[in-house]
């Protein structure tokens, strides 16, 4: 059964960066997409994008400035990494299985933007 | 853009009721690239349709999903305790991915 954990700092500082890691376990992070979706508290879901094993991404529009992601297939883990956030950035992160659509998800982490 | 919209927003049914959800797309959704989840409080979304209609692996057959291009149906045919959650539809036919604003079925 695959298991995926976000792990990351739950508060992070206006303007500064926002950095969480996936660990996938129960299975191999080759050979498929992996996807971030976060959810402000209260409300809907929101695609942030998608990493393939290989490297490659695709990011929503509205956060490409300033969000980037990595792959590292080593330690069968993936990253978000999202700069200069605001308090319109906290939310609860999900990382996911799947760059369509997702049938396994982590449990989540809530990271709130406050000084 | 693909924007979704899902109605109604709050839907009050008893156990043992048929929920009817729809999800309206803004454009047309391609080979119906469209799944549905089920979110209940503190967990993390679940998968219950993928392809607009077929069922994710485990999911009761009560669970039912039909539609094509802008127009997206899912329909629980009979209410358990457990189906009372928030539903989001989502597709996946064009980047960037975007999901509908949720519907809460609660109990009457």
């Amino acid at each position: 059964q695959v298991q995926l954990q976000e792990s990351g700092p739950g508060l992070v500082k206006p303007s500064e960066t926002l950095s969480l890691t996936c660990t996938v376990s129960g299975g191999s992070i080759s050979n498929n997409y992996w996807s971030w979706i976060r959810q402000p508290a209260g409300k809907g879901l929101e695609w942030v994008g998608r990493i393939s094993a290989s490297g490659s991404t695709n990011l929503n529009p509205s956060l490409k400035s300033r969000v980037s992601m990595s792959v590292d297939t080593s330690k069968n883990q993936f990253s978000l990494s999202l700069s200069s956030v605001t308090a319109a950035d906290t939310a609860v992160y999900y990382c996911a299985r799947g760059g369509s659509y997702n049938n396994y998800w982590g449990q989540g982490t809530l990271v709130t933007v406050s000084s | 853009e693909i924007v979704l919209t899902q109605s109604p927003g709050t839907l009050s049914l008893s156990p043992g009721e048929r929920a009817t959800l729809s999800c309206r797309a803004s454009q047309s959704v391609s080979s119906s690239y469209l799944v549905w989840y089920q979110q209940k409080p503190g967990q993390a979304p679940r998968l219950l349709i993928y392809g607009a209609s077929s069922r994710a692996t485990g999911i009761p057959d009560r669970f039912s999903g039909s539609g094509s291009g802008t127009d997206f149906t899912l329909t629980i045919s009979r209410l358990e305790p457990e189906d009372f959650a928030v539903y989001y539809c989502q597709q996946y036919g064009s980047l960037p991915l975007t999901f509908g604003p949720g519907t809460k079925v609660g109990i009457k």
